[in-house]
């Protein structure tokens, strides 16, 4: 058990529909972290928050968002859904990516099916 | 962004075997780490190692960050060690700190 939740652990769901998926850090852990994988594309960075700010984008689509709480927990919202967004979607958390130690742990994802 | 190369794509081992996996990359780093996916698709850390060696039971990793690889070792492979294996690196560049870059994984299958 990394200590990172993810919830749901599945989720199905039309085309157009709107969903959100949680997480939950380690504990002391300030950086969360969300990645998408597809078969096709692989594992992809999405998205990173540290102590409640947005710190980088990658490959985010506009139709999904994210925001970190100042409980720390996580959300990512995917609107508009289309069949391509069908992937296992994982979050991670770690202290603080500008310290030596930025070990990553990775939750046990939600595995998103639209259909 | 960083590219991430991992080899072989593929590899089948009879139980009690010996396996080495190898991941090249792009541009110096800050992290690299190695993971396990099982069936479940859980990401299992293996090692946290931008450079150094490490050990863990049947399992050891080698990372030589002026070369820009690292070496991930199986011994006496077990079928429970079945599953994809990923290499993972974090760049050093400030408008990317933090992020991992994932190679494709190796795909490890151990028959009994």
């Amino acid at each position: 058990d990394s200590g990172v939740t993810q919830t749901p652990k599945h989720l199905i769901t039309a085309t157009g529909q709107r969903v959100t998926l949680r997480c939950s850090p380690r504990s002391g852990d300030l950086s969360v972290y969300w990645y998408q994988q597809s078969l096709d594309q692989g594992l992809q960075f999405l998205i990173q928050y540290y102590n409640g700010e947005e710190r980088a984008k990658g490959n985010i689509l506009e139709r999904f968002s994210a925001q970190q709480f100042p409980d720390l927990h996580s959300e990512l919202n995917l609107s508009s859904l289309e069949l391509g967004d069908s992937a296992l979607y994982f979050c991670a958390s770690s202290g603080n990516p500008r310290l030596a130690d930025n070990e990553q742990f990775f939750g046990p994802g939600t595995r998103l099916t639209v259909l | 962004g960083i590219q991430v190369e991992q080899s072989p794509p593929d590899l089948i081992l009879q139980e009690g075997a010996n396996s080495t996996l190898r991941c090249n990359f792009s541009d110096s780093v800050n992290n690299l780490q190695w993971f396990h996916q099982n069936p479940w698709g859980q990401l299992i850390n293996l090692f946290y190692i931008p450079s150094g060696t490490k050990q863990n039971g049947r399992l050891s990793a080698t990372t030589v960050a002026t070369e820009r690889y690292s070496l991930l070792y199986i011994s006496s492979s077990q079928t429970t060690d079945s599953g994809v294996y990923f290499c993972a690196v974090g760049s050093r560049r400030g408008s990317t700190l933090g992020r991992l870059y994932f190679g494709r994984g190796t795909q490890l299958t151990v028959w009994p």
